[in-house]
């Protein structure tokens, strides 16, 4: 079983619609969670990070922490054509270390 | 201000050879990381340095991968004896503070071994 688990799509939908990324992870000691963007070619930014349980609302992103059942999720409302790319999950390992897993990404392309 | 650069941005050598890639994070910042991504894949952490201390180093694959920061500031990623199997973007991330939320990671260098 991998460290952090997504589904690496693509997933398309159509403009203005609302865009579900979804991740698991393994380590249930885990702390941090994040979702980073990343434009085909280019490096990872930050978009988003969550620690505690529940909803996160930034803009049109809002992210979803379950620790029970171990998921992360992001939402995006209004979803754009600029907002297609790769979404990539990482988590934090637990407390102590400054490592960080990243899934392996979701491809999500937004149709015009 | 500038953002993280990495050097250099393509490296093409033959397997056997020994590589070093440049990192230089963003002034000031303390903490600093290496991934490693092959194609259509997330970051792979390889080590982490907290100012000049490599506190983690446990993401490096084995004894031929080395880092050093040595005045907490520029970091050097070494690979000796390259292999086909070290083909892959190297990418380097600095965070301003120590457990600071956020990485910013720079352009990368595409290692390729020939």
């Amino acid at each position: 079983q991998k460290e952090v688990e997504q589904n690496s799509g693509p997933l398309s939908v159509p403009e203005g619609a609302i865009a579900s990324l979804n991740c698991t992870y393994s380590d249930r000691g885990s702390q941090s969670f994040f979702w980073y963007r990343q434009y085909s070619g280019k490096s990872p930014e930050l978009i988003m990070f969550i620690y505690s349980n529940g909803d996160k609302e930034d803009g049109r992103f809002t992210a979803q922490l379950n620790k029970a059942s171990q998921y992360v999720s992001l939402l995006i409302r209004d979803s754009q054509p600029s907002d297609s790319a790769t979404y990539l999950c990482a988590v934090k390992a637990t407390s102590g270390t400054y490592k960080y897993i990243f899934g392996t990404g979701t491809r999500l392309k937004v149709l015009a | 201000g500038a953002g993280v650069s990495q050097s250099p941005r393509y490296k093409v050598t033959k397997r056997g050879q020994d590589v070093a890639l440049r990192c230089d994070p963003i002034s000031g910042h303390v903490s600093l990381y290496w991934y490693r991504q092959a194609l259509g894949q997330g970051p792979e952490f390889l080590t982490y340095f907290n100012y000049e201390a490599q506190q983690d180093k446990s993401g490096l694959p084995n004894d031929r991968f080395s880092a050093e920061r040595p005045e907490g500031s520029i970091s050097t990623l070494t690979i000796q004896r390259t292999e086909q199997r070290d083909s892959a973007m190297y990418r380097c991330a600095s965070s301003h503070l120590s457990g600071d939320v956020e990485q910013f990671f720079g352009p990368g260098t595409r290692l390729t071994v020939l």
